[in-house]
């Protein structure tokens, strides 16, 4: 079974500009959670999205925003990025049940210039 | 007092010996308890995932959990110099809101085997 997929997996941006990352979950897999990882906050959560609605969300900025298609494919987009954006963003896959078990994918990597 | 917080490290053992990661959760209500390895410039990666009082086994690792005292572990057995990593306690906390999707991590505790 395929994991999961994260494109890209290396941005760099300007303050300012927006940006949109992709994950692909694990075949069978109908949750999608997304989360933030830095250095001085460790691994926050964003949002997470079940059958392309969106079931719980964070505490972080409106620019952060994310969607789910018909096919668990996701993607979250921020928008007037910041310099405190340079994160390394995570997805997580699972079946969407009240156990909870998530599998990350790689990560994308960005940079706020 | 934070939601999930882990004994401070690092932590170095000698290789063979057994190294003990420790977690405490604030949420009584919470029911879904997991350990992640992450290398340096990698991604979390899924090792243990427990929901019962008492101990999983799985290979060198096992699993604690006591729901009373509000505490989970990680012991590794037989630890090697491909066990350093970092290791996160992550935790499905309510809060009085709901859990789908969500997962509140500590901040990880950093583990050396030295040969």
């Amino acid at each position: 079974k395929a994991g999961v997929t994260q494109t890209p997996r290396y941005l760099i941006k300007t303050r300012g500009q927006q940006v949109t990352l992709s994950c692909s979950p694990i075949s069978g897999h109908r949750s999608v959670s997304w989360y933030q990882q830095t250095p001085g906050q460790g691994l926050q959560f964003l949002f997470e999205y079940f059958s392309e609605t969106q079931r719980n969300k964070g505490n972080f900025p409106g620019r952060f925003s994310g969607r789910q298609f018909s096919n668990s494919r996701s993607e979250m987009n921020v928008s007037t990025l910041e310099l405190g954006d340079s994160a390394l963003y995570l997805c997580a896959s699972s079946p969407g049940t009240s156990f909870n078990e998530q599998f990350f994918g790689p990560g994308t990597r960005l940079t706020v210039l | 007092q934070k939601e999930v917080e882990q004994n401070s490290g690092p932590l170095s053992v000698p290789e063979g010996a057994i190294a003990s990661l420790n977690c405490t959760y604030s949420d009584r209500g919470s029911q879904s308890f997991f350990w992640y390895r992450q290398y340096s410039g990698k991604s979390p990666e899924l090792i243990m995932s427990i929901y019962s009082n008492g101990d999983k086994e799985d290979g060198r690792f096992t699993a604690q959990l006591n729901k009373a005292s509000q505490y989970v572990s990680l012991l590794i057995r037989d630890s090697q110099p491909s066990d350093s990593a970092t290791y996160l306690c992550a935790v499905d906390v309510k809060a009085g809101g709901t859990s789908y999707g969500k997962l509140t991590f500590g901040q990880g505790t950093i583990l050396t085997v030295h040969p």
